[in-house]
This record gives structure tokens, sequence and C-alpha cells, in this order.
């Protein structure tokens, strides 16, 4: 079955930092990938997403990802971190699977930024 | 044009009750999913739909039943509610089945089983 792992459950980090998300899926067919936010008390948003071509994909608030598809891999980078990415992070896989496609998330990862 | 709308926003429940959280979505996506989320665990999809009349289960759909009688509303049903069904749940909605684009999600709902 369809997986995907975040290691990364909570992160601490102070204005500034560099960020780095790690996120990897387990399925060998054709893959959509996603990051989502979840703001404190809000719903996900979408971040950014790959389809196909260019592997380092941008999305919005100046974050990034790269696919790497012979480590199964999408992480989510941010080059200096605000206060205000605090959140929770939601990589997510849409595969096809059982003759239809659904989204499977990862556990997500909880951002916190000190001011 | 309103998106994804879910009602109620909260619920308390009693175990053995039994009670539909509402879900509808403006924007003609095909695609509709329910997910709980529970601390630790992230987004767990319970059941999706692909169009009307078409339904299947995602990872965590026991105690759980949907229909989809029309593109717009995709509603879900707790048979007999129980405490590990306290949650916060998502509905969500995307353009295409299978295809490249993003889910949309509510604002979610969140329940308490007593």
């Amino acid at each position: 079955a369809q997986s995907v792992s975040q290691h990364n459950h909570h992160v601490i980090l102070s204005e500034a930092a560099s960020l780095e998300l790690g996120c990897n899926y387990s399925y060998g067919g054709t893959v959509n990938l996603f990051w989502y936010v979840q703001y404190p008390g809000q719903h996900l948003q979408l971040l950014l997403k790959y389809f196909s071509g260019d592997p380092l994909v941008k999305g919005i608030k100046g974050f990034e990802a790269e696919f790497i598809k012979s480590k199964f891999s999408f992480n989510l980078r941010k080059p200096s971190v605000q206060w205000s990415d605090t959140a929770e992070y939601f990589c997510a896989v849409n595969a096809k699977g059982s003759g239809t496609y659904k989204y499977i998330f990862g556990t997500g990862t909880r951002l916190k930024v000190l001011a | 044009n309103a998106g994804v709308t879910q009602t109620p926003k909260f619920q308390v429940l009693k175990t053995g009750q039994s009670m539909t959280l509402q879900c509808a979505q403006d924007m003609n996506h095909e695609y509709m999913s329910w997910y709980r989320q529970d601390p630790g665990m992230g987004l767990r999809l319970i059941h999706y739909s692909v169009g009307a009349g078409i339904t299947d289960q995602g990872e965590v759909p026991n105690g759980y039943n949907v229909s989809r009688s029309t593109t717009e509303d995709f509603p879900l049903r707790l048979l007999s509610a129980a405490p590990s069904q306290t949650s916060v749940y998502f509905c969500a909605s995307s353009a295409l089945a299978g295809e490249r684009m993003e889910q949309f999600f509510g604002p979610g709902t969140r329940l308490t089983v007593l």
C-alpha cells in the first residue's frame, strides 16, 4: 500500500534559520506530490505541488521543494524562516490505486519558529 | 464562491448516537474526500468519491458511511459514535479525480464523543 513518511515530527528554529523538512513516499507508479500547510486554527492550504518537469518547484511564501525520484523523496525547504511560518506541514501523494486516484498524507511536521 | 463548506463546526455526541457531518462544494469538483486529523497521525483518509454515485473506502473507513447523490454534496455518517471517533474531520475536494489538481479543504468539524 502506498504511504508517506515525514521524519521530523517537531522542529524548532530561530528566525532566519534555514528549513528542510523530509518527505518520502512508497509507490512505484505515477505520483503527484504536494506540500500543504496548516496554520494554527485553520484548515490546510496548498504550499506547492509537483506534477512533472523541473524537479525543483517553487511555492508560495518562499518555499521550494525538490523531487528526487531515485530516493522517492520530496523535501521542503526555505532558506530563511519567519515567525509567521509557525504551522504544521503535511506532505501528500496523489497516486493511482485500485483503479482510482486517492490522496495520502504524511503524519505532519509541526514547526515552531522562535522570534 | 464559497469553496468547501462543512457543518457543524463543533459537535458533542454520546456513545452510540449517530449523526451526519455535512460537506458541500460549489466548484463543480468531481473528487471529494473525508479525512480525520488526530495528533501525531496526520490526516487519514476515511472515504472518497470520484463522482456522483461513486464512493470508495480510504484508510480508516470503519464506523463511517458516505454517499454521493450529487456532485456538490458528500455527507459523512457516523453510524454509532464511539470515543475513538473523537477527532477533527476535514472534507476536501479537487477538480478531477486522479488529475494534478490541489485539494481544497473545508474549515473542519471538531467532534467529541463522550
